[in-house]
């Protein structure tokens, strides 16, 4: 079994809209995670990190269900520059392993 | 957000030749760094932890006498992938965590081996 799993998609959503991903993780020893941006052919940028409490920065907001073992990315009013794969990952500690999820492809529609 | 650079971007070379890439952490030390890799279509897999000062640990299945990693200092690791083949062609990304446990991405170097 996978660290880390999310659907791949492809999500199609028209401007403007709410979209929402989910990210399961299969190791409960799991404590840190964040969600990335990749562009095609671009290296990984940071979004967000996700913590146990929530995590909001404008339109994006992250959270964490420790019981359920998942974590979520919704993302509003949607922008066509929003277009990319969202990548989720987990790790146990700042020197432990890091695992990412396949990504979850993501096309806004004017 | 921390700065990881990542050396070169691009590289092709001959089949059966050793390609050297490095990654550096710019504005903080890294103690530990990690070696990706990711082929088209496809997400990040974990080659490799590089760890300062010791030897690396290698994720299952990822050839430690072909991909050698060195991680001599605390800003710097290289990943020197030897006797390339054409299936080892991919996009080579290494990452390294900062204090507050994020991880920074370098630019990336897509090897093509012909």
């Amino acid at each position: 079994r996978k660290e880390v799993e999310q659907d791949p998609g492809p999500f199609n959503v028209p401007e403007g809209a709410t979209v929402a991903f989910n990210c399961t993780y299969s190791n409960s020893a799991s404590q840190s995670f964040f969600w990335y941006r990749q562009d095609c052919r671009k290296e990984p940028k940071l979004l967000m990190s996700v913590y146990s409490s929530g995590n909001e920065d404008g339109r994006f907001t992250a959270q964490l269900n420790r019981a359920s073992q998942y974590i979520s990315l919704l993302i509003r009013d949607s922008k066509l520059s929003d277009s990319a794969t969202y990548l989720c990952a987990g790790g146990q500690g700042a020197f432990n392993q890091f695992y990412f999820g396949t990504g979850t492809s993501l096309t806004v529609i004017p | 957000g921390a700065v990881v650079s990542q050396h070169p971007s691009r590289v092709i070379c001959k089949s059966g030749t050793s390609v050297k890439i490095e990654c550096r952490s710019l504005d903080f030390q890294a103690t530990t760094m990690f070696w990706y890799r990711q082929f088209p279509k496809q997400s990040l897999m974990l080659m490799a932890t590089s760890n300062e000062g010791s030897k690396a640990t290698y994720e299952q299945g990822v050839e430690k006498d072909k991909f050698l990693i060195n991680h001599a200092s605390l800003t710097l690791s290289t990943l020197t992938v030897t006797s390339a083949h054409p299936e080892d062609s991919s996009f080579y990304i290494c990452s390294a965590r900062d204090r507050h446990y994020e991880a920074f991405f370098g630019q990336g170097t897509r090897l093509t081996v012909v």
